[in-house]
């Protein structure tokens, strides 16, 4: 079972923020926080990821609470092309070779013109 | 864009009959995973190989073999398609285990098996 909680699905609007939530209220210490989102017909892309600061890169910014048990993505300026699902993922204890990443069902967002 | 690609893209075939995916990469990464996505359930990972001729199971393994002989190259094979096979099967690499990095995944682009 995924171990990260997220909404089935949001609306927003083209040019606004798209901020979408997370929950993993099981995370342990040493685990990480991983987006990604996968685009009709495609492979998942790999979007940010981070353990307890905040993360920005070119495509998106990362919001982790300070007990670590929710995290935000934020796409400052969402586009058409950012319709997309999108996959909060929590990576298993790092030296435990048996654990694989588990991918949730996501949350599908659509960007609206 | 990582060089990943897959083939056949789509593919149908008969329950009963032997079926092989290929995964190339570019990208001279040592690790390679085989996904399958199935609505409802997001990626699961069916094997993935951490060497040539290095291979281990995966969540949902069973009906599914594998082979890496070249670096580039990563074979799924299903030797008696069934329909609960049929699924979109992604592939992916990463320069480092997933297990114990932080490095990233690059995913292929997918092939979408139908097995009627």
């Amino acid at each position: 079972d995924a171990k990260t909680t997220q909404p089935t699905s949001m609306d927003c609007a083209e040019g606004r923020a798209a901020n979408l939530p997370c929950n993993h209220s099981t995370i342990s210490g040493n685990e990480y926080v991983y987006w990604y989102r996968q685009i009709h017909s495609q492979g998942p892309q790999y979007i940010i990821h981070g353990l307890k600061n905040n993360e920005t890169n070119e495509m998106a910014s990362l919001i982790i609470t300070e007990d670590r048990k929710s995290s935000t993505l934020i796409l400052p300026h969402a586009t058409l092309r950012d319709t997309a699902v999108y996959y909060c993922i929590v990576r298993v204890s790092l030296m435990n070779r048996d654990d694989k990443i588990i991918f949730g069902k996501g949350t599908r967002l659509h960007i609206l013109p | 864009d990582a060089g990943i690609t897959q083939s056949p893209r789509h593919k149908v075939t008969e329950t009963g009959t032997p079926v092989t995916l290929r995964c190339h990469q570019t990208e001279n990464h040592r690790y390679m995973y085989w996904y399958r996505q199935d609505p409802g359930h997001g990626l699961r990972l069916i094997h993935y190989s951490y060497g040539v001729k290095d291979t281990d199971k995966g969540e949902v393994s069973d009906g599914y073999s594998v082979s890496r002989s070249k670096t580039e190259d990563f074979l799924l094979t299903l030797e008696s398609a069934t329909s609960s096979q049929t699924s979109v099967y992604f592939c992916a690499i990463s320069e480092v285990p997933t297990w114990i990095s932080t490095d990233t995944q690059y995913f292929g682009p997918g092939t979408r098996l139908t097995v009627l």
